[in-house]
């Protein structure tokens, strides 16, 4: 069973496009959700994490929305650059433990 | 601050082999995580540890696969007699979880992975 939902499988952005990738999730105790960024033959490194106390959080060009009642979460890149090409996990845990993680984006960005 | 040290980086092994993935926590963190990942299909969660204990083990196969997080060294995730079908790249994160009510006191931090394949 998957805990996180997460959609589209692959993502083409033109640079300076905007890049939008969806998690939905059931299990309402998830009190933390990271989204993390994996580059070929690396490993995920978290990128941007938000708790459900906020329904929006801003790091430079990456922006994640979180709605509560919908159980939905989102990332937002903006300006889409080609060395943004990666593949983007969410994830969901309850107190840091056990993350539960989505299948995976793969972006590419168009010069 | 070394970060999180898996090896082999890439392993080979026969069919009927053991397969032994070492991970090496970052410094001062107690929890470890084991994750596999295949082509298109994410990060599946395999098992979690703390030291000397197996908190959830809940996506591990039942049989050829172990784990254990001893009070000395490393990680292990052991495959016992591997099959085609285990080649995948293993990941491993770890945590410290000081700081629950704190975002980055639940940080999980992974290491670059080790490619098992299997011939």
């Amino acid at each position: 069973q998957q805990q996180v939902k997460q959609s589209p499988q692959s993502l083409i952005v033109q640079k300076g496009g905007i890049s939008i990738i969806n998690c939905a999730y059931e299990n309402t105790a998830f009190d933390y959700f990271p989204w993390y960024q994996q580059f070929p033959g690396k490993g995920p490194a978290l990128l941007i994490a938000i708790r459900p106390d906020v329904s929006e959080k801003k790091e430079g060009r990456f922006t994640i929305s979180f709605n509560k009642s919908a159980k939905q979460f989102s990332l937002h890149i903006m300006d889409s650059q080609p060395g943004d090409s990666a593949t983007y996990f969410c994830a969901a845990s309850i107190d840091g433990n056990q993350f539960y993680f989505g299948t995976g984006t793969s972006l590419t960005v168009i010069p | 601050n070394a970060g999180v040290m898996q090896n082999p980086r890439h392993l080979v092994r026969r069919r009927g082999q053991e397969a032994r993935l070492r991970c090496s926590p970052m410094k001062g963190h107690s929890h470890v995580y084991w994750y596999r990942q295949l082509p298109e299909e994410g990060l599946k969660f395999m098992v979690y540890l703390q030291k000397e204990n197996i908190i959830d083990e809940s996506g591990m196969p039942k049989e050829r696969f172990s784990a254990e997080f001893p009070k000395e060294g490393p990680s292990i995730l052991r495959i016992q007699q591997v099959v085609r079908g285990d080649s995948a790249a293993y990941f491993c994160a770890s945590t410290n979880i000081l700081d629950p009510g704190g975002l980055r006191g639940s940080e999980a931090f992974f290491g670059q992975g080790t490619r098992l394949t299997v011939v």
